[in-house]
């Protein structure tokens, strides 16, 4: 199973919105709701902000969000916060209970 | 809220084995339909699934590791653990252990993460 393809970095200034994108196939994205985003920094341990594509868990803004369309996942940020800068990694079940992430996108806010 | 805890050795010679433990806290590592995991991530680069285990014993391992992984389980001590195998450099990593949810709320999803562990792999 190979990587999933997400951008190694964007950026957006404060109030804005960005949209980060996570590739697959049809065997892994394509396939499954099973797609999850996590908000990492620096070290830090990850944190879950979307499951199953596009529902958020308790405690995490609705200024995230989530869809997919095909092979690729998307999550949006809108109303961008200097807090939301940080690495974004999206993860795909591929299925036989295997599972593989993205590269991670480092988001900036300007 | 359970909390999960990695330990074991920060460092590991060449061609020896690592070996981890997860502590789980404030639950049991027995409920049902939830599996546990291991991900790790170099310095300065990504995540990438190592493996999951279930209480029961079943494990799922990452292809491109599997000849070196092996995952078990104790529930007595409410612990997981992973074993990696003929170790080199490009296994030194922050090793992270994570609750994964294969029923209810955050169906199918990394969400719970331990701190993390840094290994380094030298001689």
């Amino acid at each position: 199973q190979s990587a999933l393809t997400q951008p190694p970095s964007a950026s957006g200034s404060p109030g804005q919105s960005v949209t980060l994108s996570c590739t697959g196939t049809s065997s892994d994205v394509g396939s499954y709701r099973y797609v999850s985003w996590y908000q990492q920094y620096p070290g830090k341990a990850p944190k879950l902000i979307l499951y199953g594509v596009s529902e958020r868990p308790s405690g995490v803004p609705d200024r995230f969000s989530g869809s997919k369309s095909g092979n690729t996942a998307s999550l949006t940020v809108s109303g961008l916060q200097a807090e939301d800068e940080a690495d974004y990694y999206c993860t795909s079940y591929v299925g036989n209970n295997n599972w593989v992430f993205g590269g991670g996108t480092k988001l900036t806010v300007l | 809220q359970q909390q999960l805890q990695e330990s074991g050795p920060g460092l590991v010679k060449p061609s020896e084995t690592l070996s981890l433990t997860c502590s789980v806290s404030g639950g049991s590592i027995s409920s049902g339909s939830t599996f546990w995991a291991w991900i790790r991530q170099p310095p300065g680069k990504g995540l990438e699934w190592i493996g999951s285990i279930y209480y029961g014993g079943n494990t799922y391992y990452n292809p491109s590791l599997k000849s070196r992984v092996t995952m078990s389980v104790d529930t007595s001590k409410n612990q997981f653990s992973l074993s990696l195998s003929s170790v080199t450099a490009a296994d030194t990593a922050v090793y992270f252990c994570a609750r994964l949810p294969y029923s209810g709320y955050a169906l199918k999803s990394f969400d719970n993460w331990g701190q993390g562990t840094l290994v380094t792999v030298s001689s």
